[in-house]
């Protein structure tokens, strides 16, 4: 099947910094991604569509300003907590949909980030 | 939009038995019905997934089922074994060839006791 990759896996961070995420799908295009937040033992809750070239689409709730989302290439999507707090720690993962295939989503292996 | 339940949330059955995972939706417009499988600290991975026009689909020990009416889907795993032990969600997607989003339940913690 298709590829997803995520980096880092993990990163720590102090209070007030920004972090950066990236997913790429590594074998196809993908026009669309999607990020997700993952807490302990707990469904994974869509924070943003990425659409490539235009901007993301956020869900209720979720601060655009805070989660910055830029999908610059068919390949690549990123997600940046800016000024990490504490409570933004959480298992971020990313997903892409084959542009030519039939409809699977495929997941990253996700990133666990921990905000000090 | 789409609301996706999932019950239960937890699960333990013995091995060799059989586990049953059922799910809700609330948009008659969702066509595409996938399940995951979560291993802990682990990405999503798909098991199976059925389209609206079908009833029921089988591979191997996971079978799914769909009633569109209802707006039910279950995922039945028969002969478990303790690595079926996961997170199992299940989601909803209104799938056509230029977009969709997947919305997805609340997760069922399988585990199979040996």
């Amino acid at each position: 099947g298709a590829v997803v990759s995520q980096h880092p896996s993990r990163v720590i961070c102090k209070s007030g910094t920004s972090v950066k995420i990236e997913c790429r799908s590594l074998d196809f295009q993908a026009t669309t991604m999607f990020w997700y937040r993952q807490f302990p033992k707990q469904s994974l809750m869509l924070m943003a569509t990425s659409n490539e070239g235009s901007k993301a689409t956020y869900e209720q709730g979720v601060e655009k300003d805070k989660f910055l989302i830029n999908h610059a290439s068919l390949t690549l999507s990123t997600l940046t907590v800016t000024s990490a707090h504490p409570e933004d720690s959480s298992f971020y993962i990313c997903s892409a949909r084959d542009r030519e295939g039939t409809g699977e989503l495929f997941f990253g292996e996700g990133s666990r980030l921990t905000v000090l | 939009g789409e609301n996706v339940e999932q019950h239960p949330s937890t699960l333990s059955v013995q091995e060799g038995d059989s586990a049953v995972i059922k799910c809700t939706h609330s948009d008659s417009a969702s066509n595409y019905f996938p399940w995951y499988k979560q291993e802990l600290g682990k990405r999503p991975q798909l098991i199976i997934d059925i389209r609206s026009n079908v009833g029921e689909k089988k591979d191997q020990r996971i079978a799914v089922t769909l009633n569109k009416t209802a707006k039910h889907f279950s995922l039945h795993i028969t002969e478990t074994q303790p690595e079926d032990s996961a997170v199992y969600f299940c989601a909803a997607s209104f799938w056509t060839n230029t977009g969709n989003q997947f919305y997805f339940g609340t997760g069922t913690s399988l585990t199979v006791i040996p």
